[in-house]
């Protein structure tokens, strides 16, 4: 069992409101991402960190910003959320990325977002 | 582009049978490939994983094949349970690590 863990796990909210997913984990990863999932479908990363004071845009473009100032916690934070931004959240994390290593990453339960 | 892509997004096997769930990958250079289990409300979880000088890795119930000639990866399960219902994934490590669509798993009773 992975301990990384993301809150709300369910947050239903209105258009043009600033929102911040939360994410911590205890292992001790330097590698943390944030993918979009919508149900049952490829996972998208949006963003990942490699350590404290890193963070990297993934592959989808995505109005949402992260910050990483402690090793254990990698928040979401959207501006202004809209209807399209309803998805779901996945936060993960690894160690650090070595081309002699594994690179499984644990992921988090996932928060459900639905923007009104 | 580099894609990973899954077979069939959806699969149906009758309680006990074996189960395969196939996955195509397009980078050569791609070392490392992991296979993903997420059941439904659940962020995906690790099953196994498999290095490019491999060509067969055995869990628990569980076996993964690379063919690194025709570029494709498959997750065998061995008499499928009805716990094992869930969305696979499959991901691929080149310069990055890109997951494919998914195959969501059926077990029939």
């Amino acid at each position: 069992e992975a301990d990384i863990y993301q809150t709300p796990r369910y947050l239903v909210i209105g258009t043009g409101k600033k929102i911040t997913l939360e994410c911590s984990q205890t292992m001790g990863h330097d590698k943390m991402y944030w993918y979009q999932q919508d149900p049952g479908m490829e996972l998208h990363l949006i963003h990942y960190s490699y350590g404290v004071n890193s963070t990297e845009k993934g592959d989808l473009s995505s109005e949402s910003t992260v910050s990483r100032i402690r090793t254990e916690h990698f928040p979401l934070t959207l501006e202004s959320a809209r209807p399209s931004h309803t998805s779901q959240y996945l936060c993960a994390s690894s160690v650090l990325w070595s081309r002699l290593a594994s690179d499984t990453q644990y992921f988090g339960p996932g928060t459900r977002l639905t923007v009104l | 582009g580099e894609s990973v892509g899954l077979h069939l997004p959806t699969l149906s096997v009758q309680e006990g049978d074996n189960s395969i769930i196939n996955c195509a990958y397009s980078n050569s250079a791609s070392d490392y490939f992991i296979w993903y289990k997420q059941e439904s409300g659940k962020g995906p979880q690790f099953i196994i994983d498999i290095r490019s000088n491999m060509d067969k890795r055995q869990g628990q119930r569980v076996t993964v094949l690379l063919n690194k000639t025709v570029k494709h990866l498959s997750l065998q399960i061995a008499a499928t349970q009805p716990g094992d219902s869930a969305v696979y994934f499959c991901a691929e490590r080149g310069d990055k690590i890109i997951f494919g669509k998914g195959t969501r798993l059926h077990i029939l009773p």
